[in-house]
């Protein structure tokens, strides 16, 4: 199915542990996000990646970890998960050009124990 | 990417038109205005965007004052299902374009 998802839909962790967010695209867009949304607050980018093997620092990077081998794929680790990083995580894809919107997934609720 | 402001809450009777303000008075020449929403804990759903012009589509109409430091987006008919978060971000178009999402405005359509 064409569209942008997102895998686990749930994660229960532990503390210290590593845990991958996986973030799947079938458009071939070149932009895709992280985003992670705090209970009742907006969205705040983590990382962005402009292509394959190009990436940058947003808002709240730390902790966080990305890579972009590949077009379709932006998975996003936490190296050592804390209990702050209990959130819903989005990821967003994009194409180049004037005029595009971002598409969004349906969100990965992560909970840090 | 300029900063947006946006009243926290809102509501609006169904069937009435909603009018949902956004303030972006540092926008820069190059930076589009776009509005987003997100129904309860979905992903967020494109809405419209636009440069200077008036714009409309299926969903809304974006109105954009002439100095461009601030616009409005209208749901001209309101339905429950609008009930919603919205959000009004700036960015370009020509980069990355990240876009800096703020706390949004709750829209709540009541019967």
């Amino acid at each position: 199915d064409a569209g942008i998802t997102q895998s686990p839909r749930y994660k229960i962790t532990e503390t210290g542990r590593q845990v991958t967010l996986m973030c799947h695209q079938t458009w071939s867009h070149s932009y895709m996000f992280w985003y992670r949304q705090d209970l009742g607050h907006g969205l705040r980018l983590i990382y962005y990646s402009a292509a394959a093997d190009i990436t940058d620092k947003g808002e709240v990077p730390d902790g966080y970890v990305v890579s972009r081998s590949k077009t379709e794929n932006f998975p996003l680790t936490l190296e050592s998960a804390t209990r702050s990083q209990t959130s819903v995580y989005f990821c967003a894809s994009r194409d180049t050009g004037q005029n595009t919107e971002a598409f969004f997934g349906q969100g990965t609720r992560l909970t840090v124990v | 990417d300029a900063k947006t402001t946006q009243p926290t809450s809102m509501d609006c009777a169904e069937g009435r038109a909603a009018n949902l303000p956004c303030n972006h008075s540092t926008i820069s020449g190059n930076e589009y205005v776009y509005w987003y929403r997100q129904i309860h804990s979905q992903g967020p759903q494109y809405i419209i965007h636009g440069l200077k012009n008036n714009e409309t589509n299926e969903m809304a109409s974006l109105i954009i004052t002439e100095d461009r430091k601030s616009s409005t987006l209208i749901l001209p008919h309101a339905t429950l299902r609008d009930t919603a978060v919205y959000y009004c971000i700036v960015r370009v178009n020509t980069n990355a374009g990240k876009s800096t999402f703020g706390d949004g405005t709750t829209l709540t359509v009541k019967p």
